[in-house]
């Protein structure tokens, strides 16, 4: 069964440093995965996808994600993260049936310190 | 930037009642999903729609739900008799359907409180 694991369950960095979230996926085949991130009373806002090529991602905010099949890993990065990132961040992995539902980590939450 | 609407963002309702969760997908979108989110665990998907019918759906989505595109906007969430467990936020969300790699995008949520 396909399934998301997000180890971190809270971080916080200091604004202006560097962050990086961890995903881990289980999937049968070449998954699709996303990160989410969820601002407080918000809702779901993508932040990037991949789905097949080149396995480094840019996304929206400056965020980017690696995927590494031999790690099963999706983890997402940011060289300097500002206090409007802290949020709720969700790794996702999309499966191939017809409905193509979503299925989603437990989320990490960041905190940022000023 | 086009946007899946929900209304109410927050519905607070007797154990037993009816409650009937409304969505606005995104104009010509084809397939449309349902998620919930119970206070501090995973987004989890609820089943989603296509062609006017069911293409999927969770264990989750017993026969206390179901859904309906009344018109050729709404999408709704019903909860026939609502539980204690069903309070969490619900998620509506809508996908273009023309390539299974489209994008998902998630409406802001409704809030749903079972006293």
């Amino acid at each position: 069964a396909q399934s998301v694991t997000q180890p971190d369950i809270h971080i916080t960095v200091s604004e202006g440093a560097s962050l990086e979230l961890r995903c881990n996926y289980s999937y049968g085949a070449t998954p699709y995965l996303f990160w989410y991130v969820q601002s407080p009373g918000q809702g779901l806002q993508l932040l990037l996808k991949y789905f097949s090529g080149d396995t480094l991602v840019q996304g929206i905010k400056g965020f980017e994600a690696e995927f590494k099949r031999s790690q099963s890993s999706f983890n997402l990065r940011k060289p300097s993260v500002h206090w409007s990132d802290a949020a709720e961040y969700f790794c996702a992995v999309g499966t191939y049936s017809s409905a193509s539902k979503i299925i989603f980590g437990s989320g990490t939450r960041l905190s940022i310190r000023p | 930037e086009p946007e899946v609407t929900q209304t109410p963002s927050h519905q607070v309702t007797q154990m037993g009642q009816e409650v009937i969760l409304r969505c606005v997908p995104i104009s010509n979108h084809l397939y449309f999903y349902w998620y919930r989110q119970i206070l501090g665990q995973k987004v989890e998907f609820l089943v989603s729609f296509y062609n006017n019918e069911i293409s999927e759906k969770s264990e989750i989505f017993d026969d206390q739900f179901s859904v309906e595109r009344p018109d050729g906007s709404n999408f709704t969430l019903k909860i026939r008799s609502t539980k204690l467990e069903d309070s969490a936020m619900y998620f509506c969300a809508s996908r273009a359907g023309t390539s299974g790699t489209d994008t998902q995008y998630f409406g802001p949520g409704t809030r749903l409180t079972v006293l």
